[in-house]
Parts: structure tokens; C-alpha cells; sequence
């Protein structure tokens, strides 16, 4: 089966980094995306990795690794605004338009 | 570039009616999806329509139905509601919904069964 696994919730103060992982189980991908979910909103994408490497956008960087099967999202210079939840998602070679969630990970910034 | 609108965005029914929902897409994108988000089950993807046609379902009941226009406006329809078809009801576009496509989510419908 396909199934990706992430801590349900991370707790850190403002200013800090925080780094939520993904670790999956899937036979062909075309890449790991990652979206932030405010409560009541929409999924809103944040980046995505096709290759193995680290993609940096802002105060945003993901990461991935096919061959540990392991991913993560990093944020640094934490802000109240980045209290969310945090999905990684894959689309697999065999689907269309299909994206397969991840639980999602709670991020609580506090003062 | 307007992003991907949805309407109605609130919604309340009571069990046995049926709702159907509409999706935009960004222009120019022709892949539609729709997904179901419960805080129990996640997000949970219902299906994918390409140039009017239904490439990809996932593990709903029948109940569930959808269907592309040729400008690739979308609608979903969910008969004979039940209580635990409350949800928020996504649609997400892409060009072309394969490979490296990236998916732009709606701001949701939420369905309230009474």
C-alpha cells in the first residue's frame, strides 16, 4: 500500500526552527509537495522536491531523500502566522491527479 | 490570475437531500480534483476529471458523482446525504493533473448534514 506518516503535532516559540518530517511508503512517485493549512482554509501549496536535495523558498526549505524514503519541511525565523497544519502529499506514477495526504503535522508557534 | 473559486462556500442540509457543489478552475488548467477533509479521516481524494472525462476515483460510494464542463468547470453531486458526509469539500486544479503537476486548492465548500 501507499501511506505517509507524520508526527501529529510540533510546539515552538517564535523566532525558532522548527523541522517536520514525512516518511513514506510508496513505489513510484513523481515528487513530495508540501501545503500549509490554516484552520477553516484551504490547503495552499509551499514547495514541492522532484529530485533529492534541498528546495529553499524564503523561510521555507524541504527536503528529500528516495533512497530513506524520508522527507522533511523546515522553517526557520518562526512567526505567529506559521501556526498551521503541514501536509506533505505525493502524487505516485499510476494515478492521475490523485495526491496522497500525509495526517498532517499541527505547527504551534507561541511567544 | 484569479486562483481556484468554489461555490456555495457553506452549505447545511438534513440526511436524504442531495447537493451538488461547483468547482472553477485557474484558467487554462483542464485537471479538476475533488477532495473530502474530516478531522477523523484527513483528506481524502473523491476523483479527477480531464477534458470532461473522469480519469481517476477513489473509495467512495456511488453516492458520490461528479462532472467536468468543456470550459472545465466542475461540479460534484452527493445524493441521499448521511451524517457523516459533513466535511469540507475541496477542488483542487492543475494543467494537466500528471507528473510534476502541482495542484491549487479552492477554498472549499463546507457541508454541514443535519
Amino acid at each position: 500500500g501507499q501511506s505517509l506518516e507524520q508526527p501529529s503535532e510540533v510546539t515552538a516559540v517564535e523566532g525558532a526552527i522548527v523541522q517536520m518530517n514525512c516518511t513514506y511508503q510508496t513505489s513510484g512517485f513523481y515528487g513530495l509537495s508540501w501545503y500549509q493549512q490554516h484552520d477553516g482554509g484551504a490547503p495552499t501549496f509551499l514547495s514541492y522536491n522532484a529530485l533529492d536535495g534541498l528546495e529553499e523558498t524564503g523561510r521555507f526549505s524541504s527536503f528529500l531523500s528516495r533512497s530513506d524514503s524520508y522527507g522533511y519541511l523546515l522553517l526557520q525565523e518562526l512567526q505567529m502566522k506559521d501556526s498551521a497544519s503541514y501536509f506533505c502529499a505525493v502524487r505516485t506514477t499510476d494515478s492521475w491527479g490523485k495526491l496522497q495526504f500525509g495526517a498532517g503535522t499541527q505547527v504551534v508557534v507561541t511567544p | 490570475k484569479a486562483g481556484v473559486t468554489q461555490t456555495p462556500r457553506y452549505l447545511i442540509k438534513t440526511r436524504g437531500q442531495q447537493v451538488t457543489l461547483s468547482c472553477s478552475p485557474i484558467s487554462g488548467h483542464r485537471s479538476v480534483s475533488w477532495y473530502q477533509q474530516t478531522p477523523g479521516q484527513g483528506l481524502q481524494f473523491l476523483f479527477e476529471y480531464f477534458s470532461e472525462t473522469q480519469r481517476n476515483k477513489g473509495n467512495f460510494p456511488g453516492r458520490f458523482s461528479g462532472r467536468q464542463f468543456s470550459n472545465s468547470r466542475s461540479e460534484m453531486n452527493v445524493s441521499t446525504l448521511e451524517l457523516g458526509d459533513s466535511a469540507l469539500y475541496l477542488c483542487a486544479s492543475s494543467l494537466t493533473g500528471v507528473g510534476t503537476d502541482t495542484q491549487y486548492f479552492g477554498p472549499g465548500t463546507r457541508l454541514t448534514v443535519l
